[in-house]
């Protein structure tokens, strides 16, 4: 069946880097656009990027200021998030999300919706 | 990037139908018929219940309704269950490839 799971998450000092994954299969990759997508604890739902299905086009949150990169390697199947100059308000659940369908929105071939998603993996950033 | 706006939390009791807001601008909701809605049960990942507005998924049940007006989307539940007590988000495309969610709403089902 289609499944998403993140690793890579875990205890870091602000300021440090980390890099999650998320491992994908029963699905085409290759072919559907990819978002992460964070929860800080009790809190609500906060997109982080996505990445379109040929790696080419990322977009990200004005808030991460250019310290996430969003990537994919077609290869392994895998989606990856690299965050660098951690803060205590990165703390969160990170998820990996599929988009659902890839729809063009003024001439852009965006992915508006997210219909699989990971159980997440927590990041803890902390001294 | 300021979040849609949600009521914070919404109740009825079972068989009641129920209506969540997401109030957002004309740079989002307003702009595009791209409004999703999300059900996170406590613990779990969130679960994709309608898309592009009036759209639902596979093996959703016909209880979830969406429906927007103007930089307004709402969710409707009809015939409450038990089993729909949980947060829900609104989601919305908002120009140059970037994506919004709402503040989440809590339901409490009576």
């Amino acid at each position: 069946q289609v499944q998403l799971e993140e690793s890579g998450g875990g205890v870091v000092q602000p300021g440090r880097s980390l890099r999650l994954s998320c491992a994908a299969s029963g699905f085409t990759f290759r072919s559907f656009g990819m978002h992460w997508v964070r929860q800080a604890p009790g809190k609500g739902l906060e997109w982080v990027a996505v990445l379109s299905y040929d790696g080419i086009n990322r977009y990200y949150a004005d808030s991460l200021k250019g310290r996430f990169t969003i990537s994919r390697d077609e290869s392994k199947n895998t989606l990856y998030l690299q965050m660098n100059s951690l803060r205590d308000e990165d703390t969160a659940v990170y998820y990996c999300a599929k988009g659902t369908q890839g729809t063009y929105i003024e001439g852009f071939l965006e992915w508006p919706s997210m219909d699989v998603w990971g159980k997440g993996t927590t990041v803890t950033v902390s001294s | 990037q300021s979040a849609l706006t949600q009521p914070a939390s919404v109740s009825g009791s079972p068989g009641q139908s129920i209506t969540i807001s997401c109030t957002g601008t004309i740079s989002d909701v307003g702009g595009y018929n791209y409004v999703s809605w999300y059900q996170q049960h406590p613990g779990k990942a969130p679960k994709l219940i309608i898309y592009d507005v009036t759209n639902r998924p596979s093996g959703i049940s016909h209880r979830f309704s969406g429906s927007k007006s103007g930089i307004t989307a709402s969710l409707t539940i009809s015939g409450l269950q038990p089993e729909d007590e949980a947060d829900y988000y609104c989601s919305s495309y908002r120009s140059s490839g970037t994506y919004v969610f709402g503040t989440g709403t809590e339901v409490t089902v009576l």
